[in-house]
């Protein structure tokens, strides 16, 4: 049980393009759904948390008009990068939790590469 | 905020033997410290994890200890084997808060 869906898993684009990742819970309702971005050899950071039907709460320092999250469902959030540049490249994480009494569970990552 | 650090950032066991993971934290409001696997080219996943109401919880080969007084738990991982070796993060969150704060990882090899 519980398991949480990552689309697509690996995106190469060019500078400028938008890219939308998707996260779903397949098998439970995510009542919030977390985006995490990971660099190369190191830890997790936390870019926004976001509730269903609620606007997404980002990180200090995170450009919410270039990071567009949208949780329209219980089962599914997205994670929109606006006109990326080489510097978003990235691996981005997604993790879902039913409740505030339940652990979070993690996505397979989506690796992100803008040439 | 919160501030979690782990150690060591490498480990290297033969299989068979013990490793064990430490990570302190800063905020003394946690109570719930997940640990997660994390293998190449994936995400997180979820292995054990404590509350502070307790002090130690086991799971077959796999333990995890907290002292919240020093404020700081530890992974233990017994008879490993090869399919041990991954990144293993430490983490800390207020409970029902949910936002999680991570160490910055242990690379774990099991030697054969």
């Amino acid at each position: 049980g519980a398991v949480v869906s990552q689309h697509p898993s690996r995106v190469i684009c060019k500078s400028g393009t938008s890219v939308k990742i998707e996260c779903r819970s397949l098998d439970f309702q995510a009542t919030t759904m977390f985006w995490y971005r990971q660099f190369p050899k190191q830890s997790l950071m936390l870019m926004a948390t976001s509730n269903e039907g609620s606007k997404a709460t980002y990180e200090q320092g995170v450009e919410k008009d270039k990071f567009l999250i949208n949780h329209a469902s219980l089962t599914l959030s997205t994670l929109t990068v606006t006109s990326a540049h080489p510097e978003d490249s990235s691996f981005y994480i997604c993790s879902a939790a039913t409740g505030g009494d339940q652990p979070q569970h993690f996505g397979d990552g989506t690796r992100l590469s803008i040439l | 905020g919160e501030n979690v650090e782990q150690h060591p950032s490498t480990l290297s066991v033969q299989e068979g033997d013990s490793a064990v993971i430490k990570c302190t934290y800063s905020d003394s409001a946690s109570n719930y410290f997940p640990w997660y696997k994390q293998e190449l080219g994936k995400g997180p996943q979820l292995i054990i994890d404590i509350r502070s109401n307790v002090g130690e919880k086991k799971d077959q080969r796999i333990a995890v200890t907290l002292n919240k007084t020093a404020k700081h738990f530890s992974l233990h991982i017994t008879e490993t084997q090869p399919e041990d070796s991954a990144v293993y993060f430490c983490a800390a969150s207020i409970w029902g808060a949910q936002k999680l704060v991570f160490g910055q990882g242990t690379r774990l090899t099991i030697n054969p």
